[in-house]
């Protein structure tokens, strides 16, 4: 069965400096992988898709990379503001099963 | 454009009474996924579809639980009857089949007291 892991579980960083959120996942067969935010009581807001053949995508100051064959995603987060502040969590997709992370809960301090 | 669209928004029951918790997808989405998010679990994928047919409902609980899906721009996720330990955000979502790239609904906010 795959698992996914999101470390750290919690990350606070000051505004504008650049961060990166780790997701690993134990089998390299799959088919995409995406992050979302999640903020307070809210639902889940795609950022970015990655397909398995993919090795990064980008969107305004959001950059995923996929490296299947360790087994980790990473995403990028250039220039950190306070509306960054979120809940962030990797999901990977296998063909057929769906498979979340626990999340990384993100404070940007002003 | 109108997103995934979850009702109700809250449902505040006692326990043993049914719910009915319902869903309309993206307009054009042909899959569709409910999830029920706890803090002690997470997020867990509980049935998906694809063009109407169910797929994968190996996260379903109990037969308490159950999920149809009549057309292409409806869902219903059904208890009953319900439990304490059944109270969490339940979240419906939908893809392209070609892509499973998700988009997400607000939620149902469940309490079974």
């Amino acid at each position: 069965k795959q698992e996914v892991t999101q470390i750290p579980a919690a990350l606070s960083v000051p505004e504008g400096e650049n961060l990166v959120l780790n997701c690993s996942f134990t089998d390299s067969a799959i088919y995409n992988l995406q992050w979302f935010r999640q903020d307070p009581g809210k639902g889940l807001t795609s950022l970015l898709l990655i397909q398995s053949s993919q090795r990064e995508q980008t969107s305004g100051r959001l950059n995923a990379s996929l490296d299947k064959s360790s087994g980790r995603s990473t995403l990028y987060i250039a220039a950190s503001q306070p509306g960054d502040s979120a809940t962030y969590l990797c999901a990977v997709n296998t063909g057929n099963q769906f498979y979340f992370g626990t999340g990384t809960s993100l404070t940007v301090i002003p | 454009d109108a997103g995934v669209i979850q009702s109700p928004r809250h449902e505040v029951t006692e326990m043993g009474q049914e719910v009915t918790l319902r869903c309309k997808p993206i307009s054009g989405h042909n899959s569709l996924f409910w999830y029920r998010q706890t803090m002690m679990r997470g997020l867990e994928l509980l049935i998906y579809f694809n063009n109407n047919v169910p797929i994968d409902d190996s996260g379903m609980p109990e037969d308490r639980f159950s999920a149809k899906m009549p057309n292409a721009s409806f869902s219903t996720l059904k208890i009953q009857p319900s439990e304490p330990r059944d109270s969490a955000v339940y979240f419906c979502a939908s893809s392209l089949v070609e892509s499973y790239e998700q988009f997400f609904g607000p939620g149902t906010r469940l309490t079974v007291l």
